[in-house]
């Protein structure tokens, strides 16, 4: 079964430094992967994704991510922090090409300190 | 955003009380999803459907049953609810399978079972 960890449930950074949020995924086929973000209050919207072709993604608000199959990795990273970028951050694995499910990580919380 | 919308968006209950959730889309998604989404946990999925009255069971489908009756309508129930129920509960929906579909999420419904 298909699995994700995201190590660090808390990351604090100050603003103008680079964002660096972990993922790291178990699968036996190769995998879609996602990254969600979830302002407070609200719904989760996707940053960006993963599905063939070029292994460094880039998404919305200045993020992006590398497919790392060798280390079976997704970090995604963000060159300088604002303020905005303060929000809880999802990991997802499709590990079947475009199933039906989902696995999310369970979040990592950014706080971007001034 | 693919007009998700939840009802209702907060409400508290009674051990013991009925509960429906409603979720409504009109982008004519065939997948629709409930989460719950707990501090901890990240989200889990609770059940999920294919098509009007095609649903499947998550991970986390104990004590709560789904009906799909229109395309546009996605409904939860707590037939008794417990204090463990309390949470956030996402709809998602997708438009089908393959690489270029992603689910987007609705707003969320607070739920507090006293």
């Amino acid at each position: 079964a298909q699995s994700v960890t995201q190590l660090g449930s808390h990351v604090s950074v100050s603003e103008g430094a680079l964002v660096l949020l972990r993922c790291n995924y178990s699968s036996s086929v190769p995998p879609y992967l996602f990254w969600y973000v979830q302002y407070p209050n609200q719904g989760l919207q996707l940053l960006l994704k993963y599905t063939t072709g070029a292994t460094l993604v880039k998404g919305i608000n200045g993020f992006e991510a590398e497919f790392k199959k060798s280390e079976t990795s997704f970090h995604l990273t963000k060159p300088s922090a604002h303020m905005s970028d303060a929000a809880e951050y999802f990991c997802a694995v499709d590990s079947q090409g475009g199933s039906e499910k989902l696995v999310f990580g369970k979040g990592t919380k950014l706080t971007v300190n001034p | 955003d693919a007009g998700i919308t939840q009802s209702p968006r907060h409400k508290v209950t009674e051990t013991g009380t009925p509960v429906t959730l409603r979720c409504h889309q009109t982008e004519n998604h065939r997948y629709m999803y409930w989460y719950r989404q707990d501090p901890g946990h990240g989200l889990r999925l609770i059940h999920y459907s294919y098509g009007v009255k095609d649903t499947d069971k998550g991970e986390v489908s104990d004590g709560y049953s789904v009906s799909r009756s229109k395309t546009e309508d996605f409904l939860l129930t707590l037939e008794s609810a417990t204090s463990s129920q309390t949470s956030v509960y996402f709809c998602a929906t997708k438009p089908g399978l393959g690489a270029d579909n992603e689910q987007f999420f609705g707003p969320g419904t607070r739920l507090t079972v006293l």
